[in-house]
């Protein structure tokens, strides 16, 4: 099943440490989206990606960055990682960025920071 | 602001019974709405958007703008429904970006 990808499966970080999480789109998708989900809630959307170009932004701090590369996959960044960024990060990947376009999520990461 | 509300974290009905998951949302335009689904140990995938108007897996869910809901039906529960099921409202900002609310889980048993 050729569906998004995430890696790592899951990660354990140390308070003030620097993470990146890894998303390959299902082929043919341009546009990847990252949420992050505590547990306990509905995944809150952090960024979305198109064409290497950042498409929209959630309501988070400038420790997260994301890049989109040439061949569509996607990288999460977090810098000086705090205990409340402990979270289940989802990746979606959708052909376009706008109209009825469908969000297919993968397995997610699992990131505890201690 | 954008916010999408399900009021009730847990539901639990028998098979064979009526099932409503409720979702009421807050948007000043026209809302675009969604229900996910989360089945144990996979991963999250759309049940049906509003904009489709179909039936899937016999759920079936009707915006009211009036009420401001978005409300998933299914009339006969079966034990295969059970999950964790998400509204999710598209954000104003354009692109797909998705305003979830915060789950409800359906527990169906015989």
């Amino acid at each position: 099943d050729a569906g998004v990808t995430q890696s790592p499966t899951h990660l354990i970080k140390t308070r003030g440490q620097h993470v990146t999480l890894r998303c390959s789109p299902i082929s043919g998708h341009k546009s990847v989206s990252w949420y992050q989900q505590v547990l306990g809630q509905g995944p809150q959307f952090i960024f979305q990606y198109y064409e290497k170009e950042e498409r929209g932004r959630g309501n988070f701090p400038d420790r997260f960055s994301a890049r989109q590369f040439p061949n569509y996959s996607s990288e999460l960044n977090v810098n000086a990682l705090l205990l409340g960024d402990s979270a289940l990060y989802l990746c979606a990947s959708s052909l376009v960025w706008q109209g009825a376009t469908e969000a297919f999520f993968g397995q997610g990461t699992r990131l505890t920071v201690v | 602001a954008q916010r999408v509300t399900q009021p009730e974290k847990l539901l639990s009905v028998f098979k064979g019974a009526p099932v409503e998951l409720k979702c009421n949302y807050s948007y000043s335009g026209s809302p675009e709405l969604f229900w996910y689904v989360q089945y144990s140990r996979q991963r999250l995938q759309l049940l049906l958007r509003h904009i489709s108007r179909e039936s899937i897996k016999g759920f079936t869910a009707d915006l009211n703008k009036g009420e401001t809901s978005f409300h998933l039906k299914k009339p006969f529960a079966q034990e295969e429904d059970s999950a964790m099921y998400y509204c999710a409202l598209r954000s104003p900002g354009g692109g797909t970006a998705l305003i979830f609310g915060k789950g409800t889980t359906l527990s169906v048993s015989s």
